[in-house]
């Protein structure tokens, strides 16, 4: 069973500062997908940034970017110029090929501080 | 932009009652999947749903759970006899294919049993 781990439950970083996030996951599958969500306190899940596995160049979207090693299998998310709605629970996720679930870390609380 | 939507927002009832969530999932998406997530827990995989079937289910999704599609355009998750451990708040998710690779969630409905 595939298991994420997310070790850092909260993190405070400054407004305009870059931030990492740290994910580590266990699978036995060769091609999967690796998500970012951001809960803000209104609660609903909002896909930040998305990672197939076989491709090796690391995705980006505007100020998100992830780190993504493969043979580690880590998936740390870079928050660079953090913004004050950045604030909110991120939760690393994977889901392996076909229609599966999705399999969620247990997320990390982060405050941008103005 | 198409939206997943899900009511009531917020649910209350008495231990032992049944409830019934509703979703809509967007459109022209084939597969739906339950979530839930207890305050200050991860989000945990309840059923996924292709078909008019359940496709997979976890261990959390015991005899006192039902999905259906009933009208082709509302996707229901059910508790039977509701225990004060269900209290959650509760995600719907959709897919488009199983070619692709983001589910989008809803809002959420908190569920508070008393």
């Amino acid at each position: 069973a595939q298991t994420v781990t997310q070790s850092q439950p909260e993190m405070s970083v400054q407004e305009a500062e870059t931030v990492t996030l740290s994910c580590t996951y266990d699978t036995s599958e060769s091609n999967y997908y690796l998500f970012w969500y951001k809960q803000p306190p209104s609660r609903q899940m909002i896909l930040v940034i998305r990672q197939e596995a076989y491709k090796q160049q690391n995705a980006t979207e505007n100020r998100f970017s992830v780190n993504f090693q493969k043979a580690a299998k880590s998936f740390s998310l870079k928050i660079s110029d953090s913004q004050l709605g950045d604030t909110a629970m991120y939760f690393c996720a994977f889901r392996g090929q076909g229609a599966q679930k999705l399999v969620f870390g247990q997320g990390t609380r982060l405050t941008i501080n103005p | 932009e198409p939206e997943v939507t899900q009511t009531p927002s917020h649910q209350v009832t008495q231990m032992g009652q049944e409830v019934i969530l509703r979703c809509v999932p967007i459109s022209n998406h084939l597969y739906f999947y339950w979530y839930r997530q207890i305050l200050g827990q991860k989000v945990e995989f309840l059923v996924s749903f292709y078909n008019n079937e359940i496709s997979e289910k976890s261990e959390i999704f015991d005899d006192q759970f039902s999905v259906e599609r009933p009208d082709g355009s509302n996707f229901t998750l059910k508790i039977r006899s509701t225990k004060l451990e269900d209290s959650a708040m509760y995600f719907c998710a959709s897919l488009p294919t199983v070619s692709t690779d983001t589910q989008y969630f809803g809002p959420g409905t908190r569920l508070t049993v008393l």
